[in-house]
């Protein structure tokens, strides 16, 4: 069945480094692809999102591009800052199945002073 | 425009027992999706409600069951409540209809069984 597999947590950042979050998923058809970002004791909230192969999301300087060919849409950002710690879930939709969102697993990032 | 509210924030029930979550859709959204947070791990999708009809089911059991309401709210109930059942619920509203699948989360129920 369709899946999304994240890159294992936590990540332990300095103020002002650069981010990756891997993600890859395995899906037949052509999904869209979601990352969503937690806070503490908060819901979900959409971060950015690609519908279509070579799109690129973009949002509140994160960045993820949709790579149909390496099945992957990992999550970048130039210049982390403390406010950004959180955890992070890669997600896939298919249209054809009610809106249904796949998670991965997600993870954790820690943003130091 | 009103978010995505869930009701209670936090319940304790007893294994056996039953239980009703409750969530309001944003303004404007018809569809309803619930979904199950355990303990660092991602939301899993029980299902989703869609004119009042169940739209869309994940790999739950019969005893997790919903309604949606002419005001498109929605109601998770859960009977025989099992230990496992211990999470965070999250509720999503969205607008189907539209190209993309944006779902729009609320802050959750925390459930604890014991």
């Amino acid at each position: 069945g369709d899946s999304v597999t994240q890159m294992e947590g936590p990540v332990t950042l300095s103020e002002e480094a650069f981010l990756t979050i891997n993600c890859t998923y395995t899906a037949t058809g052509y999904p869209s692809l979601f990352w969503y970002v937690q806070y503490p004791g908060e819901g979900l909230q959409l971060l950015l999102k690609a519908t279509k192969a070579d799109d690129k999301g973009s949002n509140k300087g994160f960045e993820a591009t949709y790579r149909k060919e390496t099945t992957s849409f990992h999550l970048e950002k130039g210049s982390v800052q403390v406010s950004d710690s959180a955890v992070y879930f890669c997600a896939l939709s298919k249209y054809n199945q009610g809106g249904k969102l796949i998670f991965g697993q997600g993870t954790e990032l820690s943003v130091k002073p | 425009e009103t978010g995505v509210t869930q009701s209670p924030t936090h319940l304790i029930k007893t294994r056996g027992q039953q239980v009703t979550l409750r969530c309001s859709s944003q303004s404007g959204h018809n569809t309803v999706s619930w979904y199950q947070q355990a303990l660092g791990q991602g939301p899993q999708f029980i299902f989703q409600y869609y004119r009042e009809e169940e739209n869309g089911r994940g790999n739950f059991p019969p005893r997790f069951s919903g309604l949606q309401f002419p005001n498109y709210s929605s109601e998770l109930n859960v009977n025989a409540l099992e230990l496992d059942d211990s999470a965070l619920y999250l509720c999503a509203s969205s607008w189907k209809g539209q190209d993309s699948d944006e779902q729009y989360f609320g802050p959750g129920t925390r459930l604890t069984v014991t």
